[in-house]
């Protein structure tokens, strides 16, 4: 399974744009790039998948470049309740594998 | 439609004892995953079940060990345990699908296990 590298930690501000990236240089032909997001105590949240180029849903958008050894998660106007870990993933995109997660971003809103 | 459940919400136990804990996936998924997530660390995959089988394996040993039901529920347990064992442990679902899909893996709020 690719390997993945994003920030360990990030500040914001209520109303903010924020945007994680996140690097996975081995990322295989057949992997997707998801995001989760998880608060204190719960379990992960699925929040935006992507293969190629941009994905956007009602949450966040997806950027992934031609290359794919990158991908950024931009989060619109943050609020303080978008303060969790963030966690980037490669994988065949079904979730009928295996999903490693590492050490994932945690992204503090400040009001 | 209610999501992935899992029971209990809390449970303390003490070194040598061993632990069931229960999941019961999203409506319409046929597969589970359990997952052990330690304090300030993602969450770590420990084994996946379909069909009744275990059909993936992640790193952990033998005292962890599992089932799934006719229904799709699934139990985890742990026999033996250990202080390491504390932890977060989460279940997750996701439903018949083909490959290259967007549907995922749907987690449960989790079982928080302490050993003393």
């Amino acid at each position: 399974l690719a390997k993945t590298t994003q920030p360990i930690s990030m500040d914001s501000y209520e109303g903010q744009e924020v945007n994680i990236t996140c690097s996975h240089n081995n990322i295989a032909t057949n992997d997707y790039i998801t995001w989760y997001q998880q608060f204190p105590s719960q379990g992960p949240r699925f929040i935006i998948q992507g293969y190629k180029t941009k994905v956007t849903n009602e949450v966040a958008s997806l950027f992934i470049p031609a290359d794919r050894k990158s991908s950024t998660l931009s989060l619109p106007r943050v609020s303080l309740s978008d303060t969790a870990v963030y966690y980037c993933l490669v994988g065949d995109g079904t979730g009928r594998r295996a999903l490693t997660f590492g050490s994932g971003t945690r992204l503090q809103v400040q009001p | 439609d209610a999501g992935v459940t899992q029971s209990p919400t809390h449970l303390i136990k003490t070194r040598g004892q061993q632990v069931t804990l229960r999941c019961s996936p999203k409506s319409g998924h046929d597969t589970v995953s359990w997952y052990q997530q330690a304090l300030g660390q993602g969450p770590q995959f420990i084994f996946q079940y379909y069909e009744e089988e275990e059909r993936q394996r992640g790193n952990f040993p033998d005292r962890f060990s599992g089932h799934q039901f006719p229904n799709y529920s699934s139990e985890l347990n742990v026999n033996a345990l250990l202080l390491g064992d504390s932890a977060l442990y989460l279940c997750a679902s996701n439903p018949p699908g083909l490959a290259g899909g967007v549907e995922t893996q749907y987690f449960g709020p989790g079982t928080r296990l302490l050993v003393l």
